[in-house]
């Protein structure tokens, strides 16, 4: 059975910081990899997606992740963070036309 | 090009009352996918349906239905709600295919079982 592990629950981090989020995954097969945003009261909107080729995968608002098969792992990072970007973040897992299978979320608050 | 949209944004329902949400998908999809997002947690898969038929269903009592329209909306049906039902549900639309991997999510809405 797939699953997603993001081992933080709640990150701090002071405004202009650099932010590292993890996210450890379990699939049987090659996996497409995501993260998504979610600001409150809102869906998800989509960060970044791997899905094969370059393990270091660029997305929106100035965030990266890269994927790791030998750790299973897929850790979405920022070098500065920037206030709007206290949000919840999730990590998920699944192939084409298939299910999302989501990790329990991280809350990433910025001090001033 | 409008996004995702479900309606209502909010609802309050009574234990054992029923509830139907809707979902238009994004302009050009064709296919829809349910979630539900407990308080606090990540959201979990419902069901997705495909060509008006349910294509794959998660880990949900048969009380979770559902219903895709010729125009590719959808509804998501919830009989006899206990108070565990409460939470963001979220609609997710992709354009089916191998290459169908991106879904598009709409803002949810926030069902509380009182």
């Amino acid at each position: 059975a797939q699953s997603v592990t993001q081992p933080d629950i709640h990150i701090t981090v002071s405004e202009g910081a650099s932010l590292e989020l993890r996210c450890n995954y379990s699939y049987g097969a090659t996996p497409y990899l995501f993260w998504y945003v979610q600001s409150p009261g809102q869906g998800l909107q989509l960060l970044l997606k791997y899905f094969s080729g370059d393990t270091l995968v660029q997305g929106i608002k100035g965030f990266e992740a890269e994927f790791k098969r030998s750790q299973s792992s897929f850790n979405l990072r920022k070098p500065s963070v920037h206030w709007s970007d206290a949000a919840e973040y999730f990590c998920a897992v699944g192939r084409a036309g298939n299910k999302l299978t989501f990790g329990g979320g991280t809350r990433v608050l910025v001090k001033p | 090009d409008a996004g995702v949209t479900q309606s209502p944004t909010h609802l309050i329902k009574t234990r054992g009352q029923q509830v139907t949400l809707r979902c238009s998908p994004k302009s050009g999809h064709d296919t829809v996918s349910w979630y539900q997002q407990a308080l606090g947690q990540g959201p979990q898969f419902i069901f997705q349906y495909y060509e008006e038929e349910e294509r794959q269903r998660g880990n949900f009592p048969d009380r979770f239905s559902g219903h895709q329209f010729p125009n590719y909306s959808s509804e998501l049906n919830v009989n006899a709600l206990l108070l565990g039902d409460s939470a963001l549900y979220l609609c997710a639309s992709s354009l089916d295919g191998r290459w169908s991997y991106e879904q598009y999510f709409g803002p949810g809405t926030r069902l509380t079982v009182t």
